[in-house]
């Protein structure tokens, strides 16, 4: 198994551009999310998935869009870039064992993006 | 609001002195506490989860615990492939898979 993958590893974008990080898993995981790190913020959850054609907003969700068409993938999308995107996105997915029990997630590389 | 929060912010330690990581966590019900490694410039490795209050769980040189406000990573006779960031983060009861992450211990470790 790959894991959980994520394209492209960095990515430079002119303010008001937009773009689309893709992330990929072939655990057959029903959880999806995508979070950001900043510098002394910690990672912050942006937008989650609990299944295809399920989503839903994290804590900062402003700014990006999600769609989850397939259980193996879950793209993030910037609409109109701003230089307070600058950041490093992680996808993550996790399975449910259910009864109640915590969902462990896997962390793919990360995507390095500057906006200028 | 849930809140996680790790202490001390860096610590740099000698190669085989042992310490422990600190994560106080206050949220409105635990389903479970994760701990992840993180090193420079790559994703968070999963490390640890633990349940319940009285909980431990033991890798190699780590071994993580649990109590109703807490939760340490101590690391035993450290090397200096242990340097790394330390995250710790909480799952609440019905949050689905959602994370709150700290704000993650860098530790070095000296040889």
């Amino acid at each position: 198994n790959a894991g959980v993958t994520q394209t492209p590893k960095f990515q430079v974008l002119k303010t008001g551009q937009s773009m689309t990080l893709q992330c990929a898993q072939d655990m057959n995981h029903e959880y999806m999310s995508w979070y950001r790190q900043d510098p002394g913020m910690g990672l912050r959850l942006i937008h989650y998935s609990v299944g295809a054609g399920i989503t839903d907003q994290g804590e900062v969700p402003n700014g990006y869009n999600v769609s989850r068409s397939t259980t193996e993938d879950f793209p993030l999308r910037l609409l109109s870039a701003a230089p307070s995107q600058t950041s490093v996105y992680f996808c993550a997915s996790s399975y449910s064992r259910g009864g109640g029990e915590p969902y462990e997630q896997y962390f793919g590389p990360g995507t390095r993006l500057t906006v200028t | 609001e849930d809140q996680v929060t790790q202490s001390p912010e860096a610590l740099r330690l000698q190669e085989g002195e042992s310490s422990s990581l600190n994560c106080s966590y206050t949220v409105s019900g635990l389903r479970g506490l994760f701990w992840y490694r993180q090193d420079p410039g790559k994703g968070p490795e999963f490390l640890f989860t633990l349940y319940s209050a009285g909980e431990e769980k033991e890798k190699e040189r780590l071994k993580a615990t649990l109590t109703k406000k807490e939760s340490f990573l101590h690391i035993t006779a450290p090397k200096p492939e242990d340097s790394a960031t330390y995250l710790c983060a909480v799952q609440v009861t019905g949050a689905n898979s959602k994370l709150t992450f700290g704000k993650g211990i860098t530790l070095s470790v000296r040889p």
